[in-house]
């Protein structure tokens, strides 16, 4: 099956810096990764996703982007702001899995701690 | 607000009793899911629901079942409770319960086995 590993655990930056976190999955079959983000005392709530058919997706200040070649993918979040402190989680999914959700596997979380 | 409601949002209990857990799903979502989350573990998978059939099943033990109702609402009903089932529930749901549609999480049941 599907094996994503997420870095960091933890990562801490200054206020108005950039932060990436990093995921690498192991079957060259997945072609969704969504990116979840989790505040405190809230469920997993998606921030922003790309599908296999492209290399780099956008949304204000949150960007993602594939390399399918080597199996990883990133979330790049600019000129951070408290509120982006929370656990954010990437994800792996093959339409070809079967189907159900048992095809869709999670990172283990990164900790974001904006300092101010 | 994600439009899915869990309830209670709290739960304590002593160890070999059971519980139940509530979960309405977003308006017009047809598919259910149901996550555990502990702090070592993270999002495990426990089970899905579409329109009320099993759809898919993860790594849920044979003390825990689940039911998707008429009405799309589901109950995750866990029994025999060991210390170790303690952890956050969640719900999901989806408009089609295919493996590459966005999921909405519910706010969670936080279960406490003492």
């Amino acid at each position: 099956g599907e094996n994503v590993e997420q870095h960091p655990s933890t990562l801490s930056v200054q206020e108005g810096d950039s932060a990436v976190i990093k995921c690498t999955y192991s079957d060259s079959a997945s072609n969704y990764f969504p990116w979840y983000k989790q505040e405190l005392g809230k469920g997993p709530q998606l921030i922003i996703d790309i599908r296999s058919n492209v290399g780099e997706k956008k949304d204000q200040r949150i960007a993602v982007t594939l390399n399918k070649t080597a199996k990883h993918f990133s979330l790049h979040i600019t000129e951070t702001q408290p509120e982006d402190s929370a656990v954010y989680f990437c994800a792996a999914s093959s339409e070809y899995s079967g189907g159900g959700a048992d095809g869709l596997t999670f990172g283990k979380g990164t900790h974001l701690i904006i300092q101010p | 607000d994600s439009g899915v409601t869990q309830t209670p949002k709290h739960l304590i209990t002593a160890t070999g009793q059971r519980v139940t857990l509530r979960c309405s799903p977003r308006s017009g979502d047809l598919s259910v899911y149901w996550y555990q989350q502990s702090l070592d573990q993270g999002l495990q998978f426990l089970i899905q629901y579409y329109n009320g059939e099993e759809r898919a099943k993860g790594n849920i033990l044979e003390r825990f079942s689940a039911q998707q109702f008429p009405d799309l609402h589901s109950e995750l009903n866990l029994s025999s409770l060991e210390l170790g089932d303690s952890a956050l529930y969640f719900c999901a749901s989806s408009v089609d319960g295919r493996v590459n549609s966005p999921l909405h999480f519910g706010n969670g049941t936080r279960l406490t086995v003492t």
